[in-house]
Order: C-alpha cells, then structure tokens, then sequence
C-alpha cells in the first residue's frame, strides 16, 4: 500500500489569496494525480503526471495548476481563490495497472 | 469519454443484509478497481480485477469482471454499520494509466 500524504487536511482561506496544496509520496511511483470532489459526489481528474517534468490537464477544466520537479512531490497551486473553488481536493499515487493510492484530501473552503 | 454509470446510486439496508452493487460502461476495460470512501477520507483500494471474468474475493467482499468487459458488480455479505460508505468503481482510461471514477453507491447500513 503506497504511503501518501496531503497538507494541509483543511484550509478556509479568504477570496484572492494564493494557495498551495502539499501531496508526496514516498512509494517512488511515477504515476500521480489531483481529483477534485464535492462532498458526497464523483471523483474528477483534474491534473495528472507520468513522471518528473511532466503534467497534464485532467478531464474536469481547472484553475489550478501542477508541478512535478521531483518524483515523490506533486504540488496544486491556485494563483488567486475563490468561492468557486471549495471543494475537496484528492492527491494519489499509481506504480501502473495495480490502482492509484490515496491520500486523505485537503477540504478546501474559500470564503 | 469513457464514462462509468454505477447502480444504485443510494442503498439502505438492515445490518446482516447482502449487498449487491454494478458498475456499467458502453466502453471496454482492461481492469477494474473497486474503492470505499468514509466521510472526509480519501478512497481506499478494496478489490482490483485484471481479467474478463475474474472472481475475486476481499472477505466478505467479492467483485467479478464482465466477460464482456464492460461491467463489473460488487457484493458484500452481511453488511454491518462499518460497511457504511460510498463504493466506486474505477478503471484506466484506454490506453492510458487516467483513472476514471464511477458515480457511486451510497451505503447507508441500519443497525
């Protein structure tokens, strides 16, 4: 079982500010992903990555972006919050088809 | 897309009960992942299946993949209150290691 972890768990923070969601993986996986979920809904892709220096939009349109400097490190940033953005935010980790692994989330709330 | 439509969307059961959950998709795929989800956590892998009409068991959990590829069901025996939770399906978008979620079932167990 991959070990992931999120930071911060949750964040209200208020409108315009800068954000950072923290995700690493310490399974070496090459393979990570960022899904946005609201409570009790579907899991969305929204950012994904094959590997350092590489990183792809998701199926569901976000404002966010992603970086992937190093293997175990898949950082989400949002240049200025908004409301629209609360959410949950879910960060996973795959070495290939055995699944993707999951940390805990960070529940975003934008006020 | 490639898009997968669980049933039923919500469940209440008594605890004690069977449940019997399916996974559909008009497309083809090449695994299938069954994942649970307690509220305010991230999905956990419960079962994976690698083959069409592979039958595997998780305790009193078990999962089939549909000869045709194209579904999957999930059964729990005799649910109990920890059983609560929502239950998705999941697999690779074709050809790619995209994770795509279902739509969920919502487990709701009475004690």
């Amino acid at each position: 079982e991959a070990d992931i972890y999120q930071t911060p768990r949750y964040l209200v923070i208020g409108t315009g500010k800068k954000i950072t969601l923290e995700c690493s993986q310490t399974m070496g996986h090459d393979k990570m992903y960022w899904y946005q979920q609201d409570p009790g809904m579907e899991l969305h892709l929204i950012h994904y990555s094959y590997g350092v220096n590489s990183t792809e939009k998701g199926d569901l349109s976000s404002e966010s972006t992603v970086s992937r400097i190093r293997t175990e490190h898949f950082p989400l940033t949002l240049e200025s919050a908004r409301p629209s953005h609360t959410s949950q935010y879910l960060c996973a980790s795959s070495g290939g088809p055995l699944g993707a692994f999951f940390g805990q989330g960070t529940r975003l709330t934008v006020v | 897309g490639q898009q997968l439509n669980q049933s039923p969307q919500s469940m209440f059961i008594q605890e004690g009960e069977d449940v019997s959950m399916n996974c559909t998709s008009s497309s083809i795929f090449n695994t299938w992942l069954w994942y649970k989800q307690d509220p305010g956590e991230g999905p956990v892998l419960l079962i994976a299946l690698y083959k069409a009409g592979e039958l595997t068991s998780n305790g009193r959990l078990t999962a089939q993949f549909g000869i045709t590829r194209k579904d999957s069901f999930l059964n729990i025996s005799a649910s109990i209150p920890s059983d609560v939770g929502i239950y998705f399906c999941a697999g690779p978008a074709s050809g790619t290691y995209k994770y795509i979620f279902g739509t969920g079932t919502r487990l709701k167990v009475l004690a």
